[in-house]
């Protein structure tokens, strides 16, 4: 398996412009998580799925953001509109389940977004 | 108040230091514990977990809990240049739904 895989690997958007990133989990997996990195904050959980399943969104900033898996090996994370703010790496994630004894979450390269 | 706190750094400490890196938590529904690092332009890794109190080694590494304390850390001895990256405490929540919680992560910088 290729691992987990996203794109694309880099976006520059301008402000007011619509944004998705997309994922594809490792097969087989049964979660997949949205997280979004920055300086400041580190490392957030925005939004996770189980067996395609939103099952947590308490972590989506604001309304703007929404998500979706329609399939077992696909994703989507949408910004829209983009503002200068939501300017991160965004992480997708996938695990046979919360990474628990000798499982773990596997990351995706990350989509680095820049909003101008 | 956030679920996992974890001091940013950064940290930086000669070759062949020890390095203590440290997290709270604050949920007691909270059931295991994994350490992932971070090199720079990269996804964050896997590099230990534990489920319960006490220690655990990997080589250099030593994961420690305490319960109680609602406090983890991450030793690592004789650390190398290559050690340098930024390491993120990383906590399941097991309420019904499960979800993995990380830490700010703490940037190391270990100099030659």
């Amino acid at each position: 398996d290729a691992g987990v895989i996203q794109s694309p690997r880099h976006e520059v958007t301008e402000m007011g412009q619509e944004v998705t990133l997309r994922c594809k989990p490792i097969s087989g997996h049964d979660y997949l998580f949205w997280y979004r990195q920055t300086m400041m904050r580190g490392l957030e959980l925005l939004i996770y799925f189980n067996n395609n399943v939103p099952i947590d969104d308490s972590g989506m900033p604001e309304d703007r953001f929404s998500a979706k898996m329609p399939n077992a090996s696909f994703s989507t994370l949408k910004i829209q509109p983009s503002e200068p703010r939501d300017s991160a790496v965004y992480f997708c994630a996938s695990s046979l389940q919360v990474p628990l004894r000798n499982t773990e979450a596997f990351f995706g390269q990350g989509t680095r977004l820049t909003v101008v | 108040q956030k679920e996992v706190e974890q001091d940013p750094g950064p940290l930086s400490v000669p070759e062949g230091a020890i390095v203590s890196l440290n997290c709270t938590y604050s949920n007691s529904a909270f059931q295991y514990f994994m350490w992932y690092r971070q090199y720079s332009r990269k996804g964050p890794e896997l590099l230990m977990y534990t489920y319960s109190s006490g220690n655990k080694e990997d080589g250099r590494f030593t994961a420690q809990v305490d319960k109680s304390s609602k406090y983890i850390s991450l030793f690592i001895r004789d650390s190398q240049p290559s050690d340098s990256a930024t390491y993120l405490c990383a906590i399941t929540i097991i309420q019904g739904a499960q979800k993995l919680v990380f830490g700010q992560g703490t940037r190391l910088t270990i100099n030659p």
